[in-house]
């Protein structure tokens, strides 16, 4: 089955600063690859996703890119503030696999 | 638009217990996901529900739990007996895909979950 893998695991940034987190795939025919917020007692929350046939994706201060050669895509978060402070999963279609999460923190 | 309820929000009991989950999701959504979130880790796919038929039941522990969904709207979610390693917190999401194909490509929107503790 598919295996996707999340780095790191903890992120600690400055207020203002950017974040950057990482997954990688396994199955060649995943094609479909979101990200999820997780506030604390809260269930996920899609924050953005990217489909296989484009290699970047922006939403104001947040972004994905995705490499299909190397199977890895990456979060990008610009101008962190401290409510972006929660645990991001990076996930892969086929069968839905998530990765083990980051949590991120932003400091004041 | 209301989102994906779910009940109860915390559950207790103890070990060899038998417990039950509810789900209601979002209405005129096909499909029903249940997943299992450990403490610290991401959600694990349980089953995957398309009106009332199970597209993807390969990671359910099928000998202590079972899922159903009558009538393609809401779903329960049972274990029985429960053991201490099935402390997590259940989730249930559903999107509006109308496709019967393993995974998905639509957005999924889940619910609080609930927090079972078994002792």
């Amino acid at each position: 089955g598919e295996n996707v893998e999340q780095h790191p695991s903890t992120l600690s940034v400055q207020e203002g600063d950017s974040a950057v987190i990482k997954c990688t795939y396994s199955d060649s025919a995943s094609n479909y690859f979101p990200w999820y917020k997780q506030e604390l007692g809260k269930g996920p929350q899609l924050i953005i996703d990217i489909r296989s046939n484009v290699g970047e994706k922006k939403d104001q201060r947040i972004a994905v890119t995705l490499n299909k050669t190397a199977k890895h895509f990456s979060l990008h978060i610009t101008e962190t503030q401290p409510e972006d402070s929660a645990v991001y999963f990076c996930a892969s279609s086929n069968d839905m696999r998530f990765g083990a999460g980051t949590r991120l923190t932003v400091k004041p | 638009e209301a989102g994906v309820a779910q009940s109860p929000r915390y559950k207790i009991i103890e070990k060899r217990q038998s417990v039950a989950f509810w789900c209601n999701p979002i209405s005129g959504h096909a499909t029903l996901y249940w997943y299992q979130q450990i403490l610290g880790q991401g959600p694990k796919l349980l089953i995957q529900f398309q009106n009332n038929g199970v597209v993807d039941d390969s990671q359910l522990p099928k000998d202590r739990f079972s899922a159903e969904r009558l009538k393609g709207v809401d779903s329960t979610l049972k274990i029985q007996p429960a053991k201490l390693e099935d402390s997590a917190v259940y989730l249930c999401a559903s999107s509006g895909t109308t496709g019967s194909y393993r995974g998905s490509t639509d957005t999924q929107y889940f619910g609080p979950g609930t927090r079972l503790t078994v002792l």
